[in-house]
Order: C-alpha cells, then structure tokens, then sequence
C-alpha cells in the first residue's frame, strides 16, 4: 500500500513568496495532521482534521498560515507571505481511527531565503 | 496535560548489545503509547503502541516496550542492536480520549560496528 505522499519533498523560496505543501492521506484514513519540525522546538502540531474538517488549529503559528482539505484524499498547507523563521520540515500524517498510530509522510524541507 | 520526556539525548551502544532507549509520560487519564523511529530526511516511522492488555509489546525489527503504570514508564527495547538501528527515535503520547499526540524531544541511537 501506498503510504503518505507529500509533494515538494525541498522547497527553496525566497521571504514574500507563497508556498503550498501538498499532502495525500492513506486511503481510508479519516484523521489527517500537519506537522513542523524544527532542531528548536521539535514536533509541532499544526493542523488536526477529522473526516475532512478542521478540528483543533491552535498550532498554526500565524494568520499567515492556512490549510485546508476539499476532500478525503487531498490536503493542503499554505503560507502566505513566507519569512525565514518559517524554514522547518512539515510532516502529514494520517490515521483510521482513536486508538490506531499515525503514519507520517517524508515530510517537506522548507528553506526560506 | 500530556507530557513525554527522553531523558537520555544520545544512546551509545556496540553492534550486538542490548539497545534500551528511556521514556516516562505523564498524563491524567490512561494512555495510549507509541514509539517511532526517524532516519535522516524521512518521516516517522510506526514500530509499536501499547493501548491496553499485555505490559510487554512486540513490534517491528525486533524491538519491544515494556509499559510500567507505577513508574509511568515506557522504555523501548532490542536484545541484539544493529547498525542499521541507528536513527532518532521518539516516544509519543495520548490520552485515551484525546486525538492529539505528544511527543519527547527524541533519542539519537548510535550503534557501533
């Protein structure tokens, strides 16, 4: 089985810019997370959804990040404008149920110049 | 609250020794626990959970946890470490009724040949 597929694998972007990082769940998962990990501050939870809707958000740094999932196999994270500070890796994951692991993607490297 | 710590940063062991990597968690209901290993620019990777029944959980590539309620530990283990074992494994956490997981800020093992 495919696991989760993330796209940009590197990002190389200069500060202003917008980015989206895509994220393609294991299908039949109905919980998808977003994640940045950085030496700093470690794992962060960004974003929780649950069969497509948006949970908990309280992770999102700023204003200047969104995300969004238009449907069970597709989710996006935006940044817009993008600073330095936001350079990390960001993960997805996904899940099938309370009481079963997530499965995380390869992750995004993020470098904004 | 939910917490996680890895009290040991970096693990040194020889090819061939046993492997024991620390976790203790703290959280106010029962927990669900997990481990996961991360090799360089991949994501986390599930090895095992313990949800409930038998302290002692099996998972893959051989390792093993051991779930201990009065000590609130959760200490990750293989009889025989390789050199292929060597990664940044991380301890992680959730409340039964909870989605969200806590991580420890992770241990580098280093295996020797």
């Amino acid at each position: 089985d495919a696991g989760v597929i993330q796209s940009p694998r590197h990002e190389v972007t200069e500060m202003g810019q917008e980015v989206t990082l895509r994220c393609k769940p294991i299908s039949g998962h109905n919980s998808l997370f977003w994640y940045r990990q950085t030496m700093m501050r470690g794992l962060e939870l960004l974003i929780y959804f649950n069969n497509n809707v948006p949970i908990d958000d309280s992770g999102m740094p700023e204003d200047r990040f969104s995300a969004k999932m238009p449907n069970a196999s597709f989710s996006t994270l935006k940044i817009q404008p993008s600073e330095p500070r936001d350079s990390a890796v960001y993960f997805c994951a996904s899940s099938s149920g309370s009481n079963q692991p997530q499965h995380f993607g390869d992750g995004t490297r993020l470098s904004i110049l | 609250a939910q917490s996680v710590a890895q009290p040991e940063d970096q693990v040194n062991v020889a090819e061939g020794n046993p492997l024991t990597v620390k976790c203790t968690y703290s959280v106010s209901g029962n927990p669900y626990l997990f481990w996961y290993v991360q090799y360089p620019n991949r994501g986390l990777q599930f090895l095992l959970k313990y949800i409930t029944g038998d302290n002692l959980v099996k998972g893959s590539y051989g390792f093993e946890a051991e779930f201990n309620k009065s000590q609130t530990s959760f200490h990750l283990k293989k009889p025989s470490a390789l050199v292929s074992d060597s990664a940044l494994y991380f301890c992680a956490v959730r409340e039964i009724n909870d989605y969200k997981l806590s991580f420890g800020a992770g241990t580098t093992v280093t295996v020797r040949a």
